[in-house]
């Protein structure tokens, strides 16, 4: 049984260019979380994606977006870069529709480094 | 904002128990105590999370005060390969969204 699965794992831009990172859940799971971890600090929540649509969002400009596709994998896309976007972005999957276990499921993470 | 304050950093032997506390004195009657832990270079990994009772599991075991304004977890015995970053996360359990909110967690490490 495959876990969450994240592409690429390592990417480097620069400035002013756009990223797109994507997220396979684990199986039987329909809703994917991503977050932005930078060096030292916890995860921080970005947004949600459930039935295709982000269904709550952290404290992250416009320039963050997302979208869920009908096999519930996920894209999180960034615009524009800054130097301050270089970090860990993790994804997380869980169950939307049988309900809350407490448990999320993280991949390795993306570690996006930006010029 | 996190609702929970951990140590920056703990040591512990090998062998030993290690008890990581965690104070959460603000929160309220339907939220639930979650840890989980970052090893170097991995995505964070769920270990236990509790109510009010005293819970246990392969991996751990969540002791809650009373008075639910405080917690510790404990490793019975640490190995080398329990150095990680543990996270205390306080949140609604079954809460629309399924969203945990992370601080920036104790460094826990096991000494040989």
């Amino acid at each position: 049984d495959a876990g969450v699965t994240q592409s690429p794992t390592h990417l480097i831009k620069t400035r002013g260019q756009q990223v797109t990172l994507r997220c396979s859940p684990k199986s039987g799971h329909d809703t994917v979380s991503w977050y932005q971890q930078a060096l030292g600090q916890g995860p921080q929540f970005i947004f949600q994606y459930y039935e295709e649509e982000e269904r709550q969002r952290g404290n992250f400009p416009d320039r963050f977006s997302g979208h869920q596709f009908p096999n519930y994998s996920s894209e999180l896309n960034v615009n524009a870069l800054l130097l301050g976007d270089s970090a860990l972005y993790l994804c997380a999957s869980s169950s939307g529709s049988m309900g809350w276990t407490g448990e999320l499921f993280f991949g390795e993470g993306s570690r996006l480094t930006v010029l | 904002d996190a609702k929970t304050t951990q140590p920056t950093s703990m040591d512990c032997a090998e062998g030993r128990a290690a008890n990581l506390p965690c104070n959460h004195s603000t929160i309220s009657g339907n939220e639930y105590v979650y840890w989980y832990r970052q090893i170097h270079s991995q995505g964070p990994q769920y270990i236990i999370h509790g109510l009010k009772n005293n819970e246990t599991n392969e991996m751990a075991s969540l002791i809650i005060t009373e008075d639910r304004k405080s917690s510790t977890l404990i490793l019975p015995h640490a190995t080398l390969r329990d150095t990680a970053v543990y996270y205390c996360i306080v949140e609604t359990y079954g809460g629309a969204t399924n969203k945990l909110i992370f601080g920036t967690g104790t460094l826990l490490a096991v000494q040989p």
